[in-house]
């Protein structure tokens, strides 16, 4: 399979305590991007990488969260102390990051804190 | 920042009918604008997209068209068929590397 991956796709959490994500993207895609989805939602925007540098962040994305992609590859999302509210699912989607940015997701973390 | 409505949020078609989604945004900078299917517990799928340079496309069933002026794009399915049952998304993206901006999704039930 050559498509974005993430693991794991199920995690249940009790509330305070940390969490992390990692995502694959597809091999030579530059861009990586982190969403979350909400029942009945659309995604929404978290944060981007170009290779390694973390270009933008949402006001979503609060103190507790933290990305990284550290060789330009996979990368990590981590939540600290994590909260109810943070029951979602957590999208990654890579692209090429060239004129074309089509952007392929990963089938998601799902994230349930009790 | 940009601002993404979709419209209607749930949508019931008889097989072989079509079936319209529409988006409106509020950028004009805007200049990409995906279209993704989710099916029940699986990814967003590309299905189609459009850029700010054409204003319309086709891949067999499936269209989309963009009004630049009015700010709004639409996804059109023709001979609707049960595997069309969905939650679709449109997205729009401005210009640079600004991050895409997602509609709240339309469920499209397609009925046999």
């Amino acid at each position: 399979d050559t498509g974005v991956s993430q693991d794991p796709r199920h995690k249940i959490t009790k509330r305070g305590q940390n969490v992390t994500f990692r995502c694959d993207p597809i091999s030579e895609h530059n861009r990586l991007y982190w969403y979350r989805q909400t029942l009945g939602q659309g995604p929404e925007f978290l944060t981007y990488f170009q290779n390694e540098a973390q270009l933008e962040k949402s006001r979503l994305l609060s103190d507790r969260f933290s990305a990284e992609r550290p060789k330009g590859s996979f990368s990590t999302l981590e939540i600290q102390r994590t909260e109810q509210g943070d029951s979602a699912m957590y999208l990654c989607a890579s692209s090429l990051g060239l004129h074309t940015d089509t952007q392929y997701f990963g089938p998601g973390t799902r994230l349930t804190v009790l | 920042g940009e601002n993404v409505e979709q419209h209607p949020s749930t949508l019931s078609v008889q097989e072989g009918d079509s079936a319209v989604i529409k988006c409106t945004y509020s950028d004009s900078a805007s200049n990409y604008f995906p279209w993704y299917k989710q099916e029940l517990g699986k990814r967003p799928q590309l299905i189609i997209d459009i850029r700010s340079n054409v204003g319309e496309k086709k891949d067999q069933r499936i269209a989309v068209t963009l009004n630049k002026t009015a700010k709004h794009f639409s996804l059109h399915i023709t001979e609707t068929q049960p595997e069309d049952s969905a939650v679709y998304f449109c997205a729009a993206r401005g210009r640079g590397n600004t991050p895409l901006v997602f509609g709240k999704g339309t469920r499209l039930s397609v009925i046999a």
